[in-house]
């Protein structure tokens, strides 16, 4: 088992380019996250998806697109990037039953934009 | 809205000096805290999940705790390897965490 991976580690972009990043799981999960790491401010939810074509906005969602195409990918896309989008991204992934929904992590895309 | 503070925020240690992390959040209807261990360019590891005031686990040097209002992270006897930095997270809503900053622990030897 691969747990949570995701593609790629590292990435600069300058300011107007656009990007996707893949976030894959085979665990079989129906839940997946997309947050966002900054320094002094913990993880912030981006996008989520409770299952295969089904995408939610979370806390932070503006400057961001996503797609859950397949029940094992969930995407983001950063249609037109910015400064303020430089920042560790990590994928999440958790199954949908009660009472075990522990939430098991990529390993992060540290992406910079100049 | 749901908020969750974590204390310290950086935490100095000796090899062998027990201590406290501290985690406070404000929720409305607790479904889950959550506590993982993050080292230096990884994501979250998962370490406990408490649902209810009183509950107790522990795994090897780690001791977590829960209250209505706040989650202890006990570290007794602390290794150089136990150094990481330890997030706490609270659920209100199935399938959804909000994060504290974090408190990042170094045990010297």
């Amino acid at each position: 088992n691969a747990g949570v991976t995701q593609t790629p580690k590292f990435r600069v972009l300058k300011t107007g380019q656009s990007m996707t990043l893949l976030c894959a799981q085979d665990m079989n999960h129906e839940y997946m996250y997309w947050y966002r790491q900054d320094p002094g401010m913990g993880l912030r939810l981006i996008h989520y998806s409770v299952g295969e074509g089904t995408t939610a906005k979370g806390e932070v969602p503006d400057g961001y697109n996503v797609s859950r195409l397949k029940k094992q990918n969930f995407l983001l896309g950063l249609e037109s990037a910015a400064p303020s989008q430089t920042s560790v991204y990590f994928c999440a992934s958790t199954q949908d039953r009660v009472g075990y929904n522990e939430q098991f992590f990529g390993p992060g895309t540290r992406l910079t934009v100049l | 809205e749901d908020q969750v503070t974590q204390s310290p925020e950086a935490l100095r240690l000796q090899e062998g000096e027990s201590s406290s992390l501290n985690c406070s959040y404000t929720v409305s209807g607790l479904r889950g805290l959550f506590w993982y261990r993050q080292d230096p360019g990884k994501g979250p590891e998962f370490l406990f999940t408490l649902y209810s005031a009183g509950e107790e686990k522990e795994k090897e040097r780690l001791k977590a705790t829960l209250t209505k209002k706040e989650s202890f992270l006990h570290i007794t006897a602390p290794k150089p390897e136990d150094s990481a930095t330890y997030l706490c997270a609270v659920q209100a809503e199935w399938g959804k965490l909000s994060f504290g900053a974090g408190t990042t622990v170094t045990v010297r030897a």
